[in-house]
């Protein structure tokens, strides 16, 4: 089965600090691709960035990098310079065999001002 | 770009009223729309998946007759409970894929607030 997990269900920095948020998957997939979601209080779901597995390079937007391990499907997202507005749920998905999306729990992450 | 509107953001209506939903890709063409479900606290749980023109594939457990969806056009989806009842009110949310590419990622519309008394 394809899954993902996120392991913490939340987590809480101060301002300007940077955090990790951590995913795990598993797929039997040689080739897919690798979302990271952010779901803010206003409940709409914002692309925050992809990953496609065959592209050794980290993804990098702006403050927002991934830690891309495919050996040990690992997909964590770094934020930097955290903002009182990247407080929000953060979903990881990745697209299945059929094009779909499978997705983690969640993360809450909480920015302190 | 890729921008989805999703409307309306929020209904309340009595049980056994019909309700549409619709979601529209503003700025791009969508072959493949997606609607979810959303229950407090949890991800999204895909309910169809609907492709311009043709019918929409229903997720197990999903009655198709209940949901009712329609994909007439690239930039539209629309979705509509039918004789919705209290067990109906949740979030609802869709998304859709740029045409050109399965690998596309989705964009997803605010979602809807369905409560039904």
């Amino acid at each position: 089965a394809q899954t993902v997990t996120q392991s913490q269900p939340e987590m809480s920095v101060q301002e300007a600090e940077t955090v990790t948020l951590s995913c795990t998957y598993d797929t039997s997939e040689s080739n897919y691709y690798l979302f990271w979601y952010k779901q803010p209080p206003s409940r709409q779901m914002i692309l925050v960035i992809r990953q496609e597995a065959y592209k050794q390079q980290n993804a990098t937007e702006n403050r927002f990098s991934v830690n891309f391990q495919k050996a040990a499907k690992s997909f964590s997202l770094k934020i930097s310079d955290s903002q009182l507005g990247d407080t929000a749920m953060y979903f990881c998905a990745f697209y299945d065999s059929n094009y779909q999306l499978i997705w983690g729990a969640g993360t809450k992450l909480i920015i302190k001002p | 770009g890729a921008v989805v509107s999703q409307h309306p953001s929020r209904v309340i209506c009595k049980s056994g009223t019909s309700v549409k939903i619709e979601c529209r890709s503003l700025d791009f063409q969508a072959t493949t729309m997606f609607w979810y479900r959303q229950f407090p606290k949890q991800s999204l749980m895909l309910m169809a998946t609907s492709n311009e023109g043709s019918k929409a594939t229903y997720e197990q457990g999903v009655e198709k007759d209940k949901f009712l969806i329609n994909h007439a056009s690239l930039t539209l989806s629309t979705l509509t409970v039918t004789s919705a009842h209290p067990e109906d009110s949740s979030f609802y949310i869709c998304s859709a894929r740029k045409t050109g590419g399965v690998n596309q990622p989705q964009h997803f519309g605010d979602g809807t607030r369905l409560s039904i008394l």
